[in-house]
């Protein structure tokens, strides 16, 4: 069945460096892929999406990329700040399935 | 719009009490969730329902009851609360294969 891994965490990085947090796939078919993020005590916000191979999603300076010959889509930022400190997950939505498969989250913590 | 809204935000119950937590959203979505979350933890998926009047089980439904009467509600029942159900409850809406939208999350301790 379709799956998501994630990097394990939690991430710890020091303000300014640069961020990747790693997501791989199994799935059949042409899913679509989304971050999502947490910040402490509140739900979850779509963060990006891409719903075909080579798209890119971004936003607040994140992004990743549909690399469907790797099956990833790995998370970036050229510049973390302490205000990114949360936790992501990646989730893939496909034709097999009503819900979304989701990673099992990664903490990001961002020392200034 | 308010997108989804989670009523209530915190909840405290003894053990074999039950409640409704309840879940609405304004952006005519087809598909509507239900979620936990335990500290630490990822989501589990408890129910969902992909139309009015429809409702499935996710991983973890035991101990946990559904109903979807109207298309922007979604319901969520414990019958006979228990120390293990402890955790924030997240509702979430969509449309097929879309992002999912989710509420603040209600907090429910079981004493």
């Amino acid at each position: 069945g379709d799956s998501v891994t994630q990097m394990e965490g939690p991430v710890t990085l020091s303000e300014e460096a640069f961020l990747t947090i790693n997501c791989t796939y199994t799935a059949t078919g042409y899913p679509s892929l989304f971050w999502y993020v947490q910040y402490p005590g509140e739900g979850l916000q779509l963060l990006l999406k891409a719903t075909k191979a080579d798209d890119k999603g971004s936003n607040k300076g994140f992004e990743a990329t549909y690399r469907k010959e790797t099956t990833s889509f790995h998370l970036e930022k050229g510049s973390v700040q302490v205000s990114d400190s949360a936790v992501y997950f990646c989730a893939l939505g496909s034709d097999s399935n009503y819900q979304l498969i989701w990673g099992a989250g990664t903490k990001l913590i961002i020392k200034p | 719009n308010a997108g989804v809204t989670q009523t209530p935000k915190f909840r405290v119950l003894k053990t074999g009490q039950s409640m409704t937590l309840l879940c609405a959203q304004d952006m005519n979505h087809e598909y509507m969730y239900w979620y936990r979350q335990d500290p630490g933890m990822g989501l589990r998926l408890i129910h969902y329902s992909v139309g009015e009047g429809t409702t499935a089980k996710g991983e973890v439904p035991d101990g946990y009851n559904v109903s979807r009467l109207k298309k922007q509600n979604f319901l969520l029942g414990l019958e006979s609360a228990a120390p293990s159900q402890t955790s924030v409850y997240f509702c979430a809406s969509s449309n097929y294969r879309a992002e999912q939208y989710f509420g603040p999350g209600t907090r429910l301790t079981v004493t």
